[in-house]
């Protein structure tokens, strides 16, 4: 079983619609969780971190559910410039694990 | 900010040569990793150090070699290269790979090809 797992879809929405990622892993033991954007071929980039409690930067929420393992992005009003892939990241024991990505495209 | 910085960006190398990537960071980052990209997938780790003086295997570090020269530079060498590692190799930091909740840094990537 992989560690990280992501519907890579792509979900094609409408500018101004709210898109909801969700991704599973795999280690109940694990500490921290991110979620990352990478454009084509460019590099993964920080997005933001997940808290416990959910957080919120913008129109991006982020929530983490530790009793059932997953992770989850709310994008809200969304825009054509958020047409990416998200990737999940969680990290245990000293390693950044990374699921597949789930991409996005937001038409006009 | 320069942040993390590899080079060369782009390669292309004959089946069986050797070539080695560069990455440095500025951050004064203890933790600093190489991962590959293939298309449609996520990354693979191949190789980190969690501080200078330390590496370890990740999930496919067969035809690879490491080395943490300092503790702002991490090289990632292909000894005697094949067609199955061409890809897109990333290199990241992180302030602590021990203690979590520091995220990772990327470089902006090589782009290999092997023919």
């Amino acid at each position: 079983r992989k560690e990280v797992e992501q519907d890579p879809g792509p979900f094609n929405v409408p500018e101004g619609a709210t898109v909801a990622f969700n991704c599973t892993y795999s280690n109940s033991a694990s500490q921290s969780f991110f979620w990352y954007r990478q454009d084509c071929r460019k590099e993964p980039k920080l997005l933001m971190s997940v808290y416990s409690s959910g957080n919120e930067d913008g129109r991006f929420t982020a929530q983490l559910n530790r009793a059932s393992q997953y992770i989850s992005l709310l994008i809200r009003d969304s825009k054509l410039s958020d047409s990416a892939t998200y990737l999940c990241v969680v990290y245990n024991f000293n390693k950044f694990y990374f699921g597949s990505g789930t991409k996005l495209n937001v038409k006009p | 900010n320069a942040g993390v910085t590899q080079t060369p960006k782009f390669q292309v190398l004959k089946t069986g040569q050797s070539m080695t990537l560069q990455c440095a960071q500025d951050m004064n980052h203890n933790s600093m990793y190489w991962y590959r990209q293939d298309p449609g997938m996520g990354l693979r780790l191949i190789y980190y150090s969690a501080s200078e003086g330390t590496t370890d295997k990740g999930e496919v570090p067969n035809g690879y070699n490491v080395s943490r020269l300092n503790k702002r530079e991490f090289s990632l060498r292909l000894e005697s290269a094949a067609p199955s590692q061409t890809s897109v190799y990333f290199c990241a930091s992180s302030e602590d790979g021990r203690y979590s909740n520091q995220p990772q840094h990327f470089g902006d990537g090589t782009r290999l090809s092997i023919l």
